[in-house]
């Protein structure tokens, strides 16, 4: 399966200031998922990244808060805009395995805190 | 949309035990039923799925069950040992091919 980089894997961050996520595959996968889990809670999809077209947002997830790029197959960046205690979450990059369709690899994750 | 609850919330079980951990969904469309583990630091990893065309799987230690007229699903771990302690999450995907995760299940393997 898919090694999946993320960075930073930690960060503790400030009211009102924006982070940027990125993601590296060893591999070029078609579709890129971001995902939130807050803490205690479940894995809940923020959208998903297709090189060469804008990310497809699920309700209650916007452009503006999260924007993501997707340069090229092996890579994308989610940013978390003027950030609040409230997006304090693990952040998670995944793709499709190439075994079958909805089989999920996820990186290891992006904590951050935000005071 | 697709509803998926997972219990107990944390389960602790002494080593060499099993352990079982259940999950309801709500749309009858749903076909594929996955279960992730997620150890401290990590991102959750696939441990075993289960289609709607199969009413049972296992993988040594591990088995699922599928339960589709009910609308429920199970993980079953035997002989539990200490790397299993971890966070166990089920998701359900149907008609939308989008995954939804239960809010998982905090599995504690005691010596």
């Amino acid at each position: 399966s898919a090694v999946i980089s993320q960075k930073p894997s930690r960060d503790i961050c400030q009211r009102g200031t924006s982070l940027t996520i990125q993601c590296q595959v060893d591999s070029q996968v078609t579709m890129m998922f971001w995902y939130r889990q807050q803490p205690g809670q479940s894995l809940t999809l923020i959208a998903t990244a297709n090189q060469g077209s804008e990310a497809t947002y699920e309700s209650g997830f916007v452009i503006d808060k999260f924007p993501i790029s997707r340069p090229n197959l092996t890579f994308s960046t989610l940013t978390v805009s003027n950030m609040s205690p409230e997006d304090s979450s693990i952040y998670l990059c995944s793709v499709e395995a190439p075994t079958g369709a909805n089989v999920l690899t996820f990186g290891a994750g992006s904590r951050l805190t935000v005071l | 949309g697709e509803n998926v609850e997972q219990h107990p919330s944390t389960l602790s079980v002494q080593e060499g035990d099993s352990a079982v951990i259940k999950c309801t969904y709500s749309d009858s469309a749903s076909n594929y039923f996955p279960w992730y583990k997620q150890e401290l630091g990590k991102g959750p990893q696939l441990i075993i799925d289960i289609r709607s065309n199969v009413g049972e799987k296992k993988d040594q230690r591990i088995a699922v069950t599928l339960n589709k007229t009910a609308k429920h699903f199970s993980l079953h771990i035997t002989e539990t040992q200490p790397e299993d302690s971890a966070v166990y999450f089920c998701a359900a995907s149907g008609r939308d091919d989008k995954i939804i995760f239960g809010k998982g299940t905090r599995l504690h393997i005691l010596p």
